[in-house]
């Protein structure tokens, strides 16, 4: 079954960074795309970032480009999420996927708050 | 980007009744690998999403028959065939086929 577990959410100043993680367990992480959403508060979701099986194949939605960087660990069964340059719109839920194009969601989301 | 429009916005039903959900593309959904990448997901009050349809009608592991997707171009359905209490929440459709990929947004089911 498959499980993933987000963290680092937090509490940030306009302006300021979080890294966020993933752990995965319950498939063969490294054969797979990962994805990062996030859902605002009272939103809809939205898809901000992928990252292929080696890492070679990485996109980003407009409005993180150039302030977000995902990346993976195949050894810890991990994804991240850098986010620098936090804005008030960054605020919300934010989820991480197995797969892209048809995502699976596992796990319970980490709270990323941005305010002054 | 691809616009994703859903209708119902709000869909009150009556348990054991069926319940039906359109998602329409603003672009044809079929990738290059001739798959169509048009998932529907459940998002209870208060919990992940949690996805039921994948490639338009593949069911997931887990979710019951009454659930079913359908569609091809641009147009799309989700149908629950006998609607259930523990249904109520908002679903979404989303695409995966045209970078950045893009949701519906969200049709509210409650019972009446």
């Amino acid at each position: 079954q498959v499980q993933l577990v987000e963290s680092g959410g937090g509490f940030v100043k306009p302006g300021g960074s979080l890294r966020l993680s993933c752990a995965a367990s319950g498939f063969t992480f490294s054969d797979y795309y990962m994805s990062w959403f996030r859902q605002a508060p009272g939103k809809g979701l939205e898809c901000i970032s992928y990252i292929s099986q080696g890492g070679s194949d990485i996109m980003y939605a407009d409005s993180v480009k150039g302030r977000f960087t995902i990346s993976r660990d195949n050894t810890d069964n991990s994804v991240y999420l850098q986010m620098d340059g936090l804005r008030a719109e960054d605020t919300g839920m934010y989820y991480c996927a197995k797969r892209t194009r048809a995502p699976h969601f596992g796990g319970p989301g980490t709270l990323v708050t941005v305010s002054s | 980007d691809v616009v994703m429009t859903q209708s119902p916005l709000s869909l009150p039903v009556t348990v054991g009744q069926p319940a039906s959900i359109s998602c329409r593309s603003s672009q044809g959904l079929v990738y290059g690998d001739g798959n169509t990448y048009l998932n529907w997901f459940q998002q209870r009050p208060g919990q992940s999403p949690r996805r039921l349809i994948y490639m338009v009608s593949k069911r997931d592991s887990g979710v019951p028959d009454r659930f079913s997707g359908s569609g091809s171009g641009t147009d799309f359905t989700l149908k629950i065939s006998r609607v259930e209490a523990e249904d109520v929440g908002v679903y979404y459709c989303m695409q995966g086929t045209h970078w950045p990929w893009t949701f519906g947004q969200g049709t509210k089911v409650e019972i009446k």
